[in-house]
Parts: C-alpha cells; structure tokens; sequence
C-alpha cells in the first residue's frame, strides 16, 4: 500500500515554455500532498504544501507564481513550472501523507520527475 | 547555480559487515524522525521511523536509535548486502508536520 506516482517521470524542454508534473496517490486518499525539488548530490528541499481544496502555502524563497500548485482532488496535485529556465532543471518529488488516524505524519514519495530545460 | 566539488560523505562497507549511519537534527523540538533511503534517480523509500518518547526501534534488519540529549539519530544495518547501497536520509518533523531532511550518506557496499 501507500504507492505515489508522478507523471512524466523525465521531461526536457525549451527555456520559455511551461511544464506539468503530476502526483498521483494511488491506494489512499491524501489530503495533503508536498513538491520538493532536489538538486545533483544534495538533500531534498521542501517547496510547497498542497492542500486539497485550497491554496498551496509555499517555503520562504519559492516564487508561488513560477511553481503553480494545483490539488483539486484527494488523489492528485500538480506542480507547473511556468516559463522554465535551465537553473529550474532539478529533480522534483512529491510526497502524500496518509489520511488522518493512520500514521499521519509519514509521508510517501513518488519516483520523481527529472526536469531538464535546454 | 552548480554545486563544483559537492559530495555526499560516504560510508563504505564490506558485504556481510554491519553499518551504521549518523545523523545530527536540528530541532530540540522535533518528536517525530524517519530514515528513508534513495537510490539513484528514485524518490526516497520509507525505511524506519521512530517517535521522541522511544530510543531504540528495530526493523527487518534495521535499527534506529535516537539520543535526545545530543540531538542524534543513527540508523544501524545488519549484514549489509549490495542492495543497501543507496544515500540515506534522515528526516524529522514535529507540530508543523513538514519533513526536514539531513543531508544525506551514501553508503557503498563492496562485495
């Protein structure tokens, strides 16, 4: 149980243009979803909490108008990078928390999202 | 930007041998903690977690032991095997629910 997907798991585009990863949970039901992004030989670094049915609250230092969070359902949230540039080529993971009385502060990671943007 | 001459610290071990790997935390006030390990172009993988009123946890082959007092967490592996080889993360969280993670270790099994 507890399995998170994200799709596509690799992605290359032109500078300017706009990309959407999505995170899915596919067993359980999350009200709560989480985009990280993690650069070459270094830790995870959170960006954002998504909050299903409201808005995303973003960590100091993450511009919420490049990093749209959407998480319209409590199976799916999605990150778009809008007009990439090349320092946005990163590796991005999401995480979902299991629903409330299970062990809610454990959250599970999707297989991440390699971005490259030429 | 790029990172020139970032590494990850790295433990090697023989196959078969016992591992342990170390983590400092941050926050005094963090009651919740979790190794997750991340092998190469993955996400992390949940190994074993453990709450602030425990100070030993064992696993399948694993074991976290946490001492407050200095804000320490290691995670110990029996008979390390070359599918251990990855990076391990700790994490720690508490009343706001956010993960924060440690830097990482590699660990390299040599057959």
């Amino acid at each position: 149980g507890a399995v998170v997907s994200q799709h596509p798991s690799w992605v290359i585009c032109k500078s300017g243009t706009s990309v959407k990863i999505e995170c899915r949970s596919l067993d359980f039901q999350a009200t709560t979803m989480f985009w990280y992004r993690q650069f070459p030989k270094q830790s995870l670094m959170l960006m954002a909490t998504s909050n299903e049915g409201s808005k995303a609250t973003y960590e100091q230092g993450v511009e919420k108008d490049k990093f749209l969070i959407n998480h319209a359902s409590l199976t799916l949230s999605t990150l778009t990078v809008t007009s990439a540039h090349p320092e946005d080529s990163s590796f991005y993971i999401c995480s979902a928390r299991p629903p409330h009385g299970t062990s809610q502060e454990t959250q599970y990671f999707g297989p991440g999202t390699r971005l490259l943007v030429l | 930007g790029e990172n020139v001459g970032l590494h990850l610290p790295t433990l090697s071990v023989q196959e078969g041998d016992n591992s342990i790997i170390n983590c400092a935390y941050s926050n005094s006030a963090s009651d919740y903690f979790i190794w997750y390990k991340q092998e190469s172009g993955k996400g992390p993988q949940f190994i074993i977690d453990i709450r602030s009123n425990m100070d030993k946890r064992q696993g399948q082959r694993v074991t976290v032991l946490l001492n407050k007092t200095v804000k320490h967490l290691s995670l110990q592996i029996a008979a390390t095997q070359p599918g251990d080889s990855a990076v391990y993360f700790c994490a720690e969280t508490g009343a706001t629910n956010k993960l924060i993670f440690g830097t990482g270790t590699l660990l390299a099994v040599q057959p």
